[in-house]
């Protein structure tokens, strides 16, 4: 199985912020990457997909790059209602597997 | 837009099936466009995929729960199901069903969890 690890594991922050959340997958999948955010009580939604294309909807504040087996999702200016808990996804090969998770939380 | 609704059955007990099914708007489960998929959440922890069922009624399925798994279609009620046999307190989790959408344009194909459920939580006890 393919295995992500996700850094920081938590970080606070203040509304205006740009923030950067970095993924490493244990093995080169190319840019087989996606990126969630769950709030609390709530299902997970897709951000991005692809490491760097911009779900429909998603605020353009977000962003993703990398390839290979590094990758960020970056939040360029940090507004209320994206305190949440951000989950890399590979889709390389199944099992497909997702990162532990990284909270972001206010300061 | 995909919709996605899960049953609620709420309370399984040690070693019996846990059935839950997930009822589809705004899109067919009989389509090619997606795959449907069950993906788990332990209280507190992380996302677990469980499998995926094409409209073909093709599976996959994480090989961590492999020979307890079975994912089906049920085309005539436009949803898809969820058995997971032999249960044990590890298997307590949110549950999620999702649609798997992707994009084979450039030859190889990105799939993603497009669309979730808003989750069933399972408890698993006596």
């Amino acid at each position: 199985d393919i295995q992500l690890t996700q850094s920081p594991s938590s970080l606070s922050a203040s509304v205006g912020d740009r923030c950067t959340i970095t993924c490493r997958a244990s093995q080169n999948i190319s840019n087989y990457l996606n990126w969630y955010q769950q709030k609390v009580g709530k299902a997970p939604k897709l951000l991005m997909y692809a490491a760097s294309s911009l779900q429909s909807g998603v605020p353009s504040r977000f962003s993703g790059s990398g390839s290979g087996t590094d990758f960020t999702l970056t939040l360029g200016s940090l507004q209320p209602e994206d305190f949440a808990t951000y989950y890399c996804q590979q889709s390389y090969s199944t099992p497909f597997t997702f990162g532990p998770g990284t909270k972001v939380d206010v300061k | 837009q995909v919709q996605l609704q899960e049953s609620s059955p709420g309370l399984v007990k040690p070693s019996e099936t846990l059935s839950l099914s997930c009822t589809v708007s705004g899109g067919s489960v009989s389509s090619d466009n997606y795959y449907w998929s069950w993906i788990r959440q332990p209280p507190g922890k992380g996302l677990e995929w469980i499998g995926y069922i094409y409209y073909s009624g093709s599976t996959n399925y994480n090989p961590s729960l492999k020979n307890r798994v079975t994912i089906s279609l049920d085309t005539s009620k436009n949803r898809f199901s969820l058995k997971l046999s032999s249960v044990t307190t590890a298997d307590a989790a949110v549950y999620y069903c999702a649609s798997v959408g992707g994009d084979c344009s450039t030859g190889n194909c990105q799939n993603w969890f497009a669309a979730w459920g808003q989750g069933t939580l399972v408890t698993v006890s006596s």
